[in-house]
């Protein structure tokens, strides 16, 4: 596609209720991020894929998180049993390659109630 | 002291030139990014510098690189309000598995008087 799409733009969830946010990235790049912007935090990287290598969780803040890749294009991030902390934009990035320039997504408004 | 330092906010009249400015305390980026974010929407890639360079020039945007004393600046000239945003300076790092990511600063909230 033209450019890295998101959805849903916005997602209002109860408590302890599971999501899952979607990212497309731009055709042919390897590389896919996923950063959490928040009030408190700013922008935090979550997790990183690169072509058909195990992933890099080492941003996840608990195992709550979750992230899939499925034919290294579209990327899955779950989260379970949501808390009011994981209310943030969740945005999504993707390169041509490991280490090359990021384009990102509109991002996932996220709101836990 | 965090990664990556910018003033929260700028305020210039429109017309005028901005200088956003940024300071890291590590250097070792190959490339040092520029993205501007708008209210409600995701990061734009504005520009980008080499760190081998010291200076690049793009249509309005001019973005100065002091390695040695590791800042970072973007100056816009003739500041229009639609260059009212958050700026970020991100510079790039490896994660402890060794995979590349974006460590990012505060921001700097630019604000454009008409």
């Amino acid at each position: 596609g033209a450019g890295v799409s998101q959805s849903p733009s916005n997602k209002v969830t109860e408590k302890g209720k599971d999501v899952e946010l979607r990212c497309d990235p731009i055709s042919g790049h390897t590389a896919l991020y996923w950063y959490r912007q928040s009030l408190g935090q700013g922008l935090e990287f979550l997790i990183y894929f690169q072509g058909n290598s195990a992933p890099d969780k080492s941003g996840l803040p608990s195992d709550r998180f979750s992230a899939e890749r499925t034919g290294g294009s579209v990327s899955t991030l779950t989260i379970q049993r949501t808390q009011q902390e994981d209310s943030a934009v969740y945005l999504c990035a993707s390169s041509q390659g490991a280490g090359g320039l990021q384009f990102f997504g509109p991002g996932t408004r996220l709101t836990v109630l | 002291g965090e990664d990556v330092e910018q003033s929260l906010f700028l305020s210039v009249r429109e017309g005028d030139s901005s200088v956003i400015n940024c300071t890291y305390t590590d250097s070792s980026s190959t490339y040092l990014y520029w993205y501007k974010q708008e209210p409600g929407a995701g990061l734009q890639l504005l520009t980008y510098i080499f760190s081998n360079m010291d200076m690049k020039q793009d249509q309005r945007l001019t973005v100065l690189l002091n390695k040695k004393d590791k800042h970072l600046s973007l100056r816009i000239a003739d500041t229009q309000t639609g260059d009212s945003a958050i700026y970020f300076c991100p510079r790039e790092g490896r994660t402890g598995a060794g995979s590349y990511q974006l460590t990012f600063g505060k921001g700097t909230k630019l604000s454009v008087i008409p």
